[in-house]
């Protein structure tokens, strides 16, 4: 059974960072790319993040040279460094698995999140 | 403001049928897979239609999906209370170089 369990959430200052993490299991994670999708209360979803098989990373103009993404397949788990944050950062932040089809690519497995909450 | 335009809110009574339209661009919906989300109250997103009208395994048959040039819709037929959650389509975007995602639709069962 494929499992995405999320954690490090929490309350975070403006201007400051917290590191999230997605624990993986129930299937071969090196072999998919891996993706963060965050909720603000109330919000629809978008998308924050992306990071390839070969460890190539994608980000929106909106969190862009903010958050870091990346992976070790050895612990098959998926971060996210999020460092400069601001208010509008809040939300639930979900981890996704990417499946990738002939033509297709969808998430097709969700975490169930962890809330941050920045705030002073 | 999304990228995708959905309507905020559909309703319809039960055992009727819904339609939920998602409005895009010849950059992402126009080019490329649209894929449907359903996000039941309190929950986490779940895969709901892929590759424009794809059912994943598990998935009622009373959900399909069409695709036409810049628009995709989500079709709901025999309409259930269970039904009643948040649906979002998405699609990757060749001009942002990034997945875009609509702004959701509530969808209330009578």
């Amino acid at each position: 059974e494929v499992q995405l369990v999320e954690s490090g959430g929490g309350l975070v200052q403006p201007g400051g960072s917290l590191r999230l993490s997605c624990a993986a299991s129930g299937f071969t994670f090196s072999s998919y790319d891996m993706h963060w999708v965050r909720q603000a209360t109330g919000k629809g979803l978008e998308w924050v993040s992306a990071i390839g098989t070969a460890g190539d990373t994608y980000y929106p103009g909106s969190v862009k040279g903010r958050f870091t993404i990346s992976r070790e397949n050895a612990k098959n788990s998926l971060y996210l460094q999020m460092n400069s944050l601001r208010a509008g950062d809040t939300a639930v932040y979900y981890c996704a698995r990417g499946r990738i089809g002939g033509d297709y690519v969808d998430f097709d497995y969700w975490g169930q999140g962890t809330l941050v909450t920045v705030s002073s | 403001q999304s990228v995708l335009t959905q309507p905020p809110s559909v309703s319809e009574a039960p055992r009727q049928r819904v339609t939920i339209s998602c409005s895009g661009s010849s950059s992402n919906i126009g080019n490329n897979a649209v894929n449907w989300y359903q996000q039941l109250p309190g929950k986490a997103p779940k895969l709901l239609i892929y590759y424009d009208d794809l059912l994943p395994s598990g998935v009622s048959d009373r959900f399909s999906g069409s695709k036409s040039g810049t628009s995709a819709s989500l079709a709901i037929s025999g309409l259930q209370s269970e039904d009643e959650a948040d649906y979002y389509c998405a699609a990757w975007d060749d001009r942002l170089n990034g997945w875009v995602f609509g702004g959701g639709t509530k969808l209330t069962v009578l």
